[in-house]
């Protein structure tokens, strides 16, 4: 079966600090990948999302970027994170039209505070 | 594009008490319709979806919600509610043959009261 995993859990990082989320997902392969942000009432945004190695699609404009350097393995960095940052980020996998399926299955997410 | 609305921000109701959450989509082409559930600082789980076929779709927690083409609705059902229901609801929705990506409206906490 798959699973996804996320970490850290939590993480508390000072305004104009580096960041780094990782995010790995085990029994299967060639997922679409996802990164979400689900700020307090403002339900979920999609941030990046990815189909392959390497092709990464930005949805908001912001100082965040992603990469995927392994087939189930999606990074999201920032360089100097803003207050803003602040949130609950997802990963999220799907098989997506090839694999017959357009559902998520979402990681366990990491809490992050930016202080 | 394809939106999804989720008319009610929150929802209190008594244990053991029905339950409606409702969820409105639009479109322009058929679409897949989903419902998530998601419990206090965790990650969203699948509680059902419709791609095609039947309707009326069921999860195994007893929850239900029926694709209504007409009215563009998928509004998630419960006949009795337990307090471990509690925890937010989302509606996504994807089109078919579309981009891969999942529109979610902005969730709905559903709260059980003893």
């Amino acid at each position: 079966s798959q699973t996804i995993h996320q970490w850290p859990a939590t993480l508390v990082q000072p305004v104009g600090s580096p960041l780094s989320l990782e995010c790995t997902v085990e029994g299967t392969s060639n997922p679409n990948l996802y990164w979400y942000r689900q700020a307090a009432g403002r339900g979920l945004q999609l941030l990046f999302y990815s189909v392959g190695i390497g092709q990464i699609s930005s949805e908001v404009p912001q100082n965040l970027s992603a990469s995927r350097p392994q087939d189930r393995q999606f990074i999201l960095s920032s360089k100097k994170l803003l207050l803003s940052d602040s949130g609950f980020y997802l990963c999220a996998w799907a098989l997506g039209q090839a694999g017959g399926g357009y559902e998520q299955y979402f990681g366990p997410g990491t809490r992050l505070t930016v202080t | 594009a394809q939106s999804v609305t989720q008319l009610d921000s929150q929802v209190p109701v008594f244990e053991e008490a029905p339950v409606e959450l409702r969820c409105n989509y639009s479109s322009s082409v058929s679409v897949y319709l989903f419902w998530y559930v998601q419990y206090p600082n965790q990650g969203l789980q699948l509680l059902l979806k419709y791609l095609s076929g039947s309707t009326l779709v069921e999860s195994i927690n007893g929850f239900e919600a029926e694709f209504n083409k007409s009215q563009t609705s998928f509004h998630l059902r419960k006949p009795s509610v337990h307090i471990s229901d509690t925890a937010e609801y989302f509606c996504a929705v994807s089109e078919k043959g579309g981009s891969e990506k999942l529109v979610f409206g902005k969730g709905t906490k559903l709260t059980v009261n003893p």
